[in-house]
């Protein structure tokens, strides 16, 4: 069975930084891609980062050259770096298996809040 | 950008009754797109991939139609456990691009 446990997230101030883990388990991670998929409160789903099994990434607009996307094979994790962290970043991150284009399982996600 | 546009936002349907969500993409995606269905407090689930092909699990009530521009979400008849948010995603264009989202509620 597929897991993914996301971790990391908490309360950061505009301007700070923050690093989300998601454990997998349960498939052989270095074979699927993997991304992150945001949440705003009350809000619809968005599309942040994937990154293929070769390791070529792809970043939506909106977070580009602050958001870095990044795994480690070995140890089964993705990560996200997240940097120069804005009040519309503020949202549920979840990790995501991507079959290869589609997302095929979720993690239960990890809440950025980003206040003063 | 593909902007993706679901409608109706929200949709009141009786239980057994048949619902039918809509999607529109901005430009073709062929048939690159998929459904996902979220309830209150939970994390997204894959439904349909390539605008018909049901996930592992998803029961057959559930069905996917369309092709370019136009799909369609189709739930045959309506469980309880089926009213929750459905969302259409396109996967032919970088970026990945979501509908807004259609809410099925109990009438």
């Amino acid at each position: 069975e597929v897991q993914l446990l996301e971790s990391g997230g908490g309360l950061v101030q505009p301007g700070g930084s923050l690093r989300l883990s998601c454990a997998a388990s349960g498939f052989t991670f270095s074979s699927y891609g993997m991304s992150w998929v945001r949440q705003a409160p009350g809000r619809g789903l968005e599309w942040v980062s994937t990154i293929s099994t070769t390791g070529s990434t792809f970043y939506a607009d909106s977070v580009k050259g602050r958001l870095t996307i990044s795994r480690d094979n070995s140890k089964n994790t993705l990560f996200l770096q997240m940097s120069s962290l804005r009040a519309e970043d503020t949202a549920v991150y979840y990790c995501a298996q991507t079959a290869p284009f589609y997302f095929d399982s979720w993690g239960l996600g990890t809440l950025v809040t980003v206040s003063s | 950008e593909i902007v993706m546009t679901q409608s109706p936002a929200t949709l009141s349907v009786s239980p057994g009754e048949r619902a039918t969500l809509s999607c529109r993409a901005s430009q073709s995606v062929s048939s690159n797109l998929a459904w996902y269905q979220q309830k209150p407090g939970q994390a997204p689930r894959l439904l349909m991939y390539g605008v018909s092909t049901r996930a592992t699990g998803i029961p057959a009530r559930f069905s996917g139609s369309g092709s370019g521009t136009e799909f369609t979400l189709t739930i045959s008849s309506l469980q309880s456990e089926d009213f929750a948010a459905y969302y259409c995603q396109q996967y032919n264009n970088w970026p990945r691009t979501f509908g807004q989202g259609t809410k099925v509620e109990i009438k």
